[in-house]
């Protein structure tokens, strides 16, 4: 069964730092990465995926993930962050002929501090 | 935000009480989840749909039912609600790989 880890809980920063969310998987055959970002007593809202082609992936809000498959990785970054960016992040794996589930990490709480 | 509606919202219920959460759709997507989020858990999956009338469990489908009559609504049931079941539940919908899953925006379940 897939698994994903996410190998830190809480990451705080200053306001226009870069930072890095880091997410590991276990390894597929075939496996489509996305990243989810929740706002305070929100729903989740889709960041950026990775499906195959280009290992470098943008999304919104200037975030950018690189997917590595020899370190089974799928880390988050963001050159420059700012106070609005301050939310639970959530790295998810789907797996082929999965009925299109999605396995979730348990969650990156990224503080950004003024 | 895909036309997904959960309901209710919120809910406090007593222990050993049935509960029920309905997510709607608009759009007759095939594949239906619902997921619970705790701290420290993320989300993880209580049972899905993938037409109408076809379910099957997820990794926590203890103490949860699900029922799915109609393409837009996906029923989840507690039987017999416990103080374990006091999370945030979430519905989502799945377009298919490429696109991922759309969420609903949560129901806060508290059970006293």
């Amino acid at each position: 069964a897939q698994s994903v880890t996410q190998l830190d809980s809480q990451v705080p920063v200053f306001e226009e730092a870069p930072v890095e969310l880091r997410c590991n998987y276990s390894s597929s055959v075939s496996v489509y990465l996305f990243w989810y970002v929740q706002y305070p007593n929100q729903g989740l809202q889709l960041l950026l995926k990775y499906l195959s082609g280009s290992t470098l992936v943008k999304g919104i809000n200037g975030f950018e993930a690189e997917f590595n498959k020899s370190q089974t990785s799928f880390h988050l970054r963001k050159p420059s962050v700012h106070i609005s960016d301050t939310a639970e992040y959530f790295c998810a794996a789907m797996s082929g002929g999965s009925n299109y589930k999605l396995t979730f990490g348990k969650g990156t709480l990224l503080t950004v501090n003024p | 935000d895909a036309g997904i509606t959960q309901s209710p919202r919120h809910k406090v219920t007593e222990t050993g009480t049935p509960v029920t959460l309905r997510c709607h759709q608009t759009e007759n997507h095939r594949y239906m989840y619902w997921y619970r989020q705790d701290p420290g858990h993320g989300l993880r999956l209580i049972h899905y749909s993938y037409g109408v009338k076809d379910t099957d469990k997820g990794e926590v489908s203890d103490g949860y039912s699900v029922s799915r009559s109609k393409t837009e609504d996906f029923l989840l049931t507690l039987e017999s609600a416990t103080s374990s079941q006091t999370s945030v539940y979430f519905c989502a919908i799945s377009v298919g790989a490429g696109v991922g899953a759309f969420f609903g925006q949560g129901t806060r379940l508290t059970v006293v």
